[in-house]
C-alpha cells in the first residue's frame, strides 16, 4: 500500500494567513493526488484533483502543487469558513488511501 | 445535482453482518463508479472499495475477506456487506461517486459524498 503523510498535523494559524500543508507519498504517484477539507459532522469536501487542478466551485485562494513524492496544499489567504481538517488521497494505485489530516485551528 | 443517501442499522453487534445501502438521487447510477469510505470516530478516512454500475468491483485487501459490495441499477442503489465486525468497524460510513473525466473516462478521485451514517459495533 502507498502510504500518505501529511504534515503537520496541527496548524493554528489567524484569518489573512497564508497556509501551506504537506503530503508526501511512500512512493511515486505522478499527480494522482487529491485535496479534500471536512468540517466536524460532514462529508469531505473535494477541492483539487491531479495535484493543481481546482475542483469547480472551490475559492481560487485554495492551489495545490507538486508531483512524484511531495505534494502541498496552499490557502492563499485563510477566511472563517476555512478552519477545518485537511486530507489528501492518492489515486495512483490500488488500495486507494489517505493521508492522516492536518487540522487547521484558529489561533 | 447528484446526492448520495446512506441507509441501514445503526447498531450491530460483534460477529454479525453490516449491511448499508446508498441511493442516489439527481443523477444516474450509470455509467459511473460509486465508492464506499469509512471514519472511525475522531480518526482518518479509509477507503473500503468501488464498484462499477455493471457490478464489477475493487476491494482494500485489508477488507477483502468479509466485503461485498453490490449494484442494484434499478433502484439506483449499491449496497455495502461487512460480515463478522468487531469494535474496530465503528465508524462513520460513507458513500461516494469517483469523478468523471474528460472524454467519459474515470478518476479514482471523490467528487460527491453521502452524509454519512455512524454504525456502532456494540452488544
Amino acid at each position: 500500500d502507498i502510504q500518505m503523510t501529511q504534515s503537520p498535523s496541527f496548524v493554528s494559524a489567524s484569518v489573512g494567513d497564508r497556509v501551506t500543508i504537506t503530503c508526501r507519498a511512500s512512493q511515486g504517484i505522478s499527480s494522482w493526488l487529491a485535496w479534500y477539507q471536512q468540517k466536524p459532522g460532514k462529508a469531505p469536501k473535494f477541492l483539487i484533483y491531479t495535484a493543481s487542478n481546482l475542483q469547480s466551485g472551490v475559492p481560487s485562494r485554495f492551489s495545490g502543487s507538486g508531483s512524484g513524492t511531495d505534494f502541498t496544499l496552499t490557502i492563499s489567504r485563510l477566511q472563517p469558513e476555512d478552519f477545518a481538517t485537511y486530507y489528501c488521497q492518492q489515486a495512483n494505485s490500488f488500495p486507494l488511501t489517505f493521508g492522516g489530516g492536518t487540522k487547521v485551528e484558529i489561533k | 445535482q447528484v446526492q448520495l443517501q446512506e441507509s441501514g442499522p445503526r447498531l450491530v453487534k460483534p460477529s454479525e453482518t453490516l449491511s448499508l445501502t446508498c441511493t442516489v438521487s439527481g443523477g444516474s447510477i450509470s455509467p459511473y463508479y460509486w465508492s464506499w469510505i469509512r471514519q472511525p470516530p475522531g480518526k482518518g478516512l479509509e477507503w473500503i472499495g468501488y464498484i462499477y454500475y455493471s457490478g464489477s468491483t475493487i476491494y482494500n485487501p485489508s477488507l477483502k475477506s468479509r466485503v461485498t459490495i453490490s449494484v442494484d441499477t434499478s433502484k439506483k442503489q449499491f449496497s455495502l456487506k461487512l460480515t463478522s465486525v468487531t469494535a474496530a468497524d465503528t465508524a462513520v460510513y460513507y458513500c461516494a461517486r469517483h469523478q468523471t473525466a474528460v472524454k467519459g473516462t474515470f478518476l479514482n478521485f471523490f467528487n460527491f459524498w453521502g452524509q454519512g451514517t455512524l454504525v456502532t459495533v456494540s452488544s
